[in-house]
């Protein structure tokens, strides 16, 4: 069973600084792997799409990489703004490709 | 993309009572799927939302509780069934667009449910 693990879980930190978030799979036999943001009491946002084939992608001041072989994604975004302020998830693609295992989640806090 | 609604956007309910979500879709889906989100938690996938035939539902999620129909490939409803406290949660919808060798996914603004 695929298990998804995100850190840090909470992150608060200044306008302007890079960052990183986490994301770890039990399961390496993955197809394809998505990040999301989700705003409070909101539905999810697809942020970025790595196909099994790619090792990272790139959309504006987000890119994520995609290691298989080491079950880890990594989500950096530059120069953050408040308006990053969301939890971000990660989900590998397993079960024929079709279905979504979630992570935890990592809430991020982004302060003027 | 694929735009999504769903309706209601949120309900309080009694306990005992059912709650019927719909899920409505702008283009036709081959794939579409319904989520649970606790209070608190991440994601669980609830079941995936078979056009013309029964759904298919995960470990831990069955019929009698989570009924779901599929009429057509832009529509879905999921009805919570003879709810108590422990179902109050965050209900979405998501569909799956394939493109080449990948499927990417997306989804509905959510339902939000509680139960008194």
């Amino acid at each position: 069973k695929q298990e998804v693990t995100q850190i840090p879980a909470a992150l608060s930190v200044p306008e302007g600084e890079n960052l990183v978030l986490n994301c770890s799979f039990t399961d390496s036999a993955i197809y394809n792997l998505q990040w999301f943001r989700q705003d409070p009491g909101k539905g999810l946002t697809s942020l970025l799409l790595i196909q099994s084939s790619q090792r990272e992608q790139t959309s504006g001041r987000l890119n994520a990489s995609l290691d298989k072989s080491s079950g880890r994604s990594t989500l950096y975004i530059a120069a953050s703004q408040p308006g990053d302020s969301a939890t971000y998830l990660c989900a590998p693609f397993t079960g024929g490709g079709n279905k979504l295992t979630f992570g935890t989640g990592t809430q991020l806090k982004v302060e003027l | 993309s694929a735009v999504i609604s769903q309706k209601p956007s949120r309900d309080i309910c009694q306990r005992g009572t059912s709650l019927t979500i719909q899920c409505q879709v702008d283009s036709q889906v081959t794939m579409m799927f319904w989520y649970r989100q606790q209070p608190g938690q991440s994601l669980t996938l609830i079941a995936t939302a078979n056009q013309g035939s029964e759904a298919t539902y995960e470990s831990g999620f069955v019929i009698d509780k989570f009924p779901i129909s599929r009429p057509n490939l832009t529509f879905s409803t999921l009805t919570v069934s003879n709810m108590s406290p422990e179902d109050s949660s965050i209900y979405l919808c998501s569909v799956g667009l394939a493109g080449g060798s990948y499927n990417e996914q997306f989804f509905g603004p959510g339902t939000r449910l509680t139960v008194l």
